[in-house]
């Protein structure tokens, strides 16, 4: 089983639906992360936690909302779903002194119709 | 706008030949960078990280750092055709607790 998972792995969905995506983990991590990848833009940062009391913003953090529910899950929303969110989206996972060594877990591909 | 910045190729070496892969950042008070490899269709992997100038070297990988002229290298020797894949390069999000700001990457292709 992967260290880090993801559900759903694909989702399409309609404009003004709410989506929830969610991450859990068994690396045993604090900080767990929201990325979202476009063709041609990158990964950019969405949210952020270093712990179930620590939530923040990152690059693009308009029009998401997340939950830490524990230390080993972490769920990204969208509570409007718009067609410019369609996306890959990725957790990622890392030690909270080893901010830059991330452990990704397979992607949830969000297709916003 | 503090930035890491990458051609996105795509990038075409033979067989056996040496891939370098180029990265160039603006924030001058950047210490450490990361390689990350991406195969078609999957999640990126963390290959290689630098924290000081120079080079670090790992099997066939070597990353170098030159703070100077503000950029960051990968080279692969003995290329093969399981290294074609999108590499990221990631330097520290300013401000940002320690996040990575990622390049939109350079795409490999290794032929036979």
């Amino acid at each position: 089983d992967a260290d880090v998972t993801q559900t759903p792995r694909n989702r399409i969905t309609k404009t003004g639906k709410r989506i929830m995506l969610e991450c859990s983990q068994t690396k045993g991590h604090d900080r767990m992360y929201w990325y979202r990848q476009d063709p041609g833009l990158g990964l950019r940062l969405i949210y952020y936690s270093f712990d179930v009391k620590d939530i923040n913003k990152g690059e693009i953090s308009d029009g998401y909302s997340v939950s830490r529910q524990a230390q080993a899950k972490f769920s990204l929303s969208l509570e409007s779903a718009i067609p410019n969110q369609t996306a890959l989206y990725f957790c990622a996972t890392s030690d909270l002194d080893r901010a830059g060594e991330l452990f990704f877990g397979e992607g949830s591909r969000l297709t916003v119709l | 706008q503090k930035e890491v910045e990458q051609n996105s190729g795509p990038l075409s070496v033979p067989e056996g030949a040496i891939a370098s892969l180029n990265c160039t950042y603006s924030d001058r008070g950047s210490q450490s960078f990361f390689w990350y490899r991406q195969y078609s269709g999957k999640s990126p992997e963390l290959i290689m990280f630098i924290y000081s100038n120079g080079d670090k070297e790992d099997g066939r990988f070597t990353a170098q750092l030159n703070k100077a002229s503000q950029y960051v290298s990968l080279l692969i020797r003995d290329s093969q055709p399981s290294d074609s894949a999108t590499y990221l390069c990631a330097g520290p999000l300013v401000g940002s607790q320690g996040n990575l700001i990622f390049g939109k990457g350079t795409k490999l292709s290794v032929k036979p």
